[in-house]
């Protein structure tokens, strides 16, 4: 079925590294863009990365501007998000979101994965 | 960078009444690229409407957005027990995408 599903969160230390994933299934993942999208403890949305479906555009939040890196795995249909140097203030639950629409890097989405929680603390 | 302001941050109602939520952007949505979305806790965000007015697949009439420019309305016309959720707007004319901080629809 058509679904997105993250992995890779976890507890770090502050300053490390961490990678998420998100699988997808159920459409053609080359076509559409992606984007992470992240939610603090009690928090709204933040906009976190979003990657061009060709790969040609990849924009940041300045929050994690020079620290998170997206990439996507057309082959294996997956989405990735590189964080280093970690802080505690990007402890949040991270969603990947898939645009409605093939071709537009900013859109709207219309499927979310269930979200993969990062918990950044000594 | 578009900000998106949502009010009231809670509203208190009871199921059968009508739920009137704010979005207002910074800038003119000339476009009317906004979205809203419903989430429930420990979910993730679901797509409501689409270009300010347009349901989703699957939506029930009793929800309808409407406005332009930079003052956009969800309406939920008689809640019923599952809208009980927080509610983001979000503008898609380029970039940053931002939500706005959400609205808490909760039973009175």
């Amino acid at each position: 079925q058509v679904q997105l599903v993250e992995s890779g969160g976890g507890v770090v230390q502050p300053g490390r590294s961490l990678r998420l994933s998100c699988a997808a299934s159920g459409f053609s993942f080359s076509e559409y863009a992606m984007h992470w999208v992240r939610q603090a403890p009690g928090k709204g949305l933040e906009g976190v990365a979003v990657i061009s479906y060709d790969e040609s555009r990849k924009d940041y939040a300045d929050s994690v501007k020079g620290r998170f890196t997206i990439s996507r795995d057309t082959s294996k249909s997956t989405l990735y998000l590189e964080m280093n140097s970690l802080r505690t203030e990007d402890t949040a639950v991270y969603y990947c979101a898939k645009v409605d629409w093939s071709g537009p890097t900013y859109w709207y989405f219309d499927l979310w994965g269930r979200g993969t929680l990062v918990t950044v603390s000594s | 960078e578009i900000v998106l302001t949502q009010s009231p941050g809670t509203l208190s109602l009871s199921p059968g009444e009508r739920a009137t939520l704010s979005c207002r952007a910074s800038q003119s949505l000339g476009s009317s690229y906004l979205a809203w979305y419903q989430q429930k806790p420990g979910q993730a965000p679901g797509l409501l409407i689409y270009g300010v007015s347009n349901r989703a697949a699957g939506i029930p009439d009793r929800f309808s957005g409407s406005g332009s420019g930079t003052d956009f309305t969800l309406t939920i016309s008689r809640l019923e027990p599952e809208d009980f959720a927080v509610y983001y707007c979000q503008h898609y004319e380029g970039s940053p995408l931002t939500f706005g901080g959400g609205t808490t629809v909760e039973i009175k």
